[in-house]
């Protein structure tokens, strides 16, 4: 079982379309990250949230963490074919679990041109 | 800048071999991971340590070890081999929780 459940696990659309990327979970997180991976490398981050309710704007990507802080999303406006990638979502749970760093399965977007 | 660097990028076990993936990070990061990426998946936790002397197993932690002797090398060992093993690793290190996560560029571990 998957700690944080990520969908859709893929996407194929056309560029110039918009699309939104879930993260969820049933437990509470202090901060998610979103990571975005290419082919042959590691993920590389593209934004922390931390307070519940934040949302936070990179270019046509927008972040959203959840009220409750077990859920986030990630939505791309007109996406383009260099959007192409897996997007991560990870989340610290603090407590006796300090430390550890969760992962996601991803969503594996493509975008045509 | 080096980063995070892992070694090797390849390799191929014979089922029952032993092998140690290295991992070295120069940003005197405290926090420092291991994980396996198999096809279509997320990335899973092996181990992780908080600081040199300290580490504790992330969530599929069977058939390997790790040790931080140093704040620079967190090195995982595998011991006997078995195809289930075979994935892509990656090393990961942090300042601290809810920071920046840096990877290295993974190693590809086939185990026949």
């Amino acid at each position: 079982t998957q700690l944080l459940e990520q969908s859709p696990q893929f996407l194929s659309i056309q560029e110039g379309e918009n699309l939104t990327v879930y993260c969820n979970s049933s437990s509470v997180f202090s901060s998610l990250q979103w990571y975005r991976q290419e082919p042959g490398e590691g993920p590389v981050l593209l934004v922390t949230v931390v307070t519940g309710g934040e949302v936070k704007k990179l270019k046509r990507l927008t972040f959203q963490f959840g009220d409750a802080r077990k859920d986030s999303s990630l939505h791309i406006t007109a996406a383009q074919p260099g959007d192409t990638g897996l997007y991560l979502c990870a989340g610290e749970n603090r407590g006796s679990t300090l430390g550890r760093l969760y992962f996601g399965r991803g969503t594996q977007l493509t975008v045509w041109p | 800048n080096a980063g995070v660097t892992q070694t090797p990028k390849f390799r191929i076990l014979k089922i029952g071999q032993s092998m140690t993936l290295q991992c070295t990070q120069d940003m005197n990061h405290n926090y420092m991971y291991w994980y396996r990426q198999d096809p279509g998946m997320g990335l899973k936790l092996i181990y992780y340590s908080v600081g040199a002397g300290i580490t504790d197993k992330g969530e599929v932690p069977n058939g390997y070890n790790v040790s931080r002797s140093t704040t620079e090398d967190f090195p995982l060992r595998l011991e006997l081999a078995a195809p289930s093993q075979t994935s892509v690793y990656f090393c990961a290190s942090s300042y601290t929780e809810g920071t920046e996560a840096f990877f290295g560029q993974g190693t590809r571990l086939t185990v026949v």
